[in-house]
């Protein structure tokens, strides 16, 4: 199975702050159609997750664009440019090209 | 607004059967793989297993091959998780999702395998 390893696994931010949260794959993410499907989740206390990013850095429909999404092959990042309260949860990636599909640990984010 | 909505979780003894449903609406199912995760209590996110669009394709984790079947009816929207021979560790907030990747995720239902 391909293992997503996340890091930091806890992340304290200071309100306005930026915080930048890593996932790597043990197998690269880039498809023979060229794209790299890695998705980056959302999930905030006693909510279902939500998708934040798919395809390494595409913003879903309503995601607020201090939310971006980068990297290519094995190693990608999730940035905040600057954290706000509504923010706090737990990030997590996943892919989906090899069966089974595998998320990382999750990363959870706090006000510090 | 696209809905996906789950039914079905309960409490049920070890070695015992549920069946999870995941009725559908505001999109064209039969367009869409749909896809099972959990999460155990204070735990992180699991995939459990994915359905092709037609059907035809299916899969899923190791834990639950011989054990979970998914299925699924276009014609009524609806998505199925036969659990069959539960164990503790299958304790679980159960959500489908819509696609490979969870474009749109349910609200769960909580499955508590106990004696």
């Amino acid at each position: 199975d391909v293992v997503m390893t996340q890091s930091p696994l806890s992340l304290p931010v200071t309100l306005g702050q930026p915080a930048s949260i890593s996932c790597r794959s043990s197998q690269s993410l880039v498809y023979s159609d060229g794209n790299t499907y890695l998705n980056w989740f959302q999930q905030r206390p006693g909510q279902s997750p939500r998708r934040l990013i798919y395809r390494a850095s595409n913003r879903d429909s309503g995601v607020p664009d201090r939310f971006s999404g980068s990297g290519s092959g094995t190693d990608f990042t999730l940035k905040i440019s600057r954290v706000e309260a509504e923010d706090v949860g737990v990030y997590y990636c996943m892919q989906a090209i090899y069966w089974p599909g595998t998320f990382g640990q999750g990363t959870k984010v706090e006000i510090k | 607004e696209v809905q996906l909505v789950e039914s079905g979780g309960d409490l049920v003894q070890p070695g015992g059967s549920l069946r999870l449903s995941c009725t559908v609406s505001e999109f064209t199912f039969s367009n869409y793989w749909m896809t099972w995760v959990r999460q155990a209590p204070g735990k992180g996110l699991e995939w459990v297993g994915s359905i092709k669009e037609d059907g035809t394709e299916k899969y899923y984790v190791d834990s639950v091959k011989g054990r979970f079947t998914i299925s699924r009816d276009n014609t009524k929207n609806s998505l199925y998780l036969q659990m069959n021979s539960l164990r503790a560790e299958d304790t679980a907030v159960y959500y489908c999702a819509r696609g490979r990747t969870g474009t749109y995720w349910g609200q769960g239902t909580l499955v508590t395998v106990s004696s």
